[in-house]
């Protein structure tokens, strides 16, 4: 299995620019998850999906911010216009969740966004 | 708010020395999770503790959850170079885990 893909790697943008970040889960997971971590903040959870639905956005910081998933093997996170301060390593995760007391999570390579 | 705090941040040591990890909050979890991140590359995961008091070892690695479920160790003996990276604790709460501060560790040859 490939595992989580996530492109691009890298994208420097300017403020004000609109920036897609994109996802393609392991094959079968139920549920796909967008994270953002800086130094200040830590790994955030930004908004969930489960069946391609979202359950809980209440982690996206503002409306400049954005997620969808048309098909179970493709998500984006959107951010329009974007804003230094959105600067950050953007993680997708996916998982099974075949156990509801826990569960394990698989994590891309993540997207190093720089906005200038 | 940040509702789980790993101690130290920063670690540094010697190659064969053993260590410990602290991941506490004042808040109840239904599970914690330890997970390892290495640069440039998303976080994996080590264990998944769900019983208050439970005792997990993967190889030279400890994973204990508090009696209360609301802290969490990691111990590592004899640790290794390839132990190197940054060390984050998750708590599960209604369908979601929160992520802690994290502990950088730096294993020297």
């Amino acid at each position: 299995d490939a595992g989580v893909i996530q492109s691009p790697r890298h994208e420097v943008t300017e403020m004000g620019q609109e920036v897609t970040l994109r996802c393609k889960p392991i094959s079968g997971h139920d549920y796909l998850f967008w994270y953002r971590q800086t130094m200040m903040r830590g790994l955030e959870l930004l908004i969930y999906f489960n069946n391609n639905v979202p359950i809980d956005d209440s982690g996206m910081p503002e409306d400049r911010f954005s997620a969808k998933m048309p098909n179970a093997s493709f998500s984006t996170l959107k951010i329009q216009p974007s804003e230094p301060r959105d600067s950050a390593v953007y993680f997708c995760a996916s998982s099974p969740w075949e156990n509801r007391a826990s569960y394990e999570q698989y994590f891309g390579p993540g997207t190093r966004l720089t906005v200038t | 708010t940040q509702l789980l705090e790993q101690s130290p941040q920063f670690l540094s040591i010697q190659e064969g020395e053993n260590l410990t990890v602290y991941c506490n909050s004042s808040s109840v979890f239904s599970s914690l999770q330890w997970y390892r991140q290495e640069p440039g590359e998303g976080p994996v995961l080590l264990v998944t503790v769900v019983t208050g008091g439970e005792v997990k070892k993967l190889k030279r690695l400890t994973f204990q959850f508090g009696d209360a479920r609301k802290d969490s160790s990691l111990h590592i003996t004899a640790a290794q170079p390839g132990d190197t990276g940054l060390y984050l604790c998750a708590g599960g709460r209604t369908y979601k885990y929160i992520f802690g501060t994290g502990t950088r560790l730096k294993v020297l040859a």
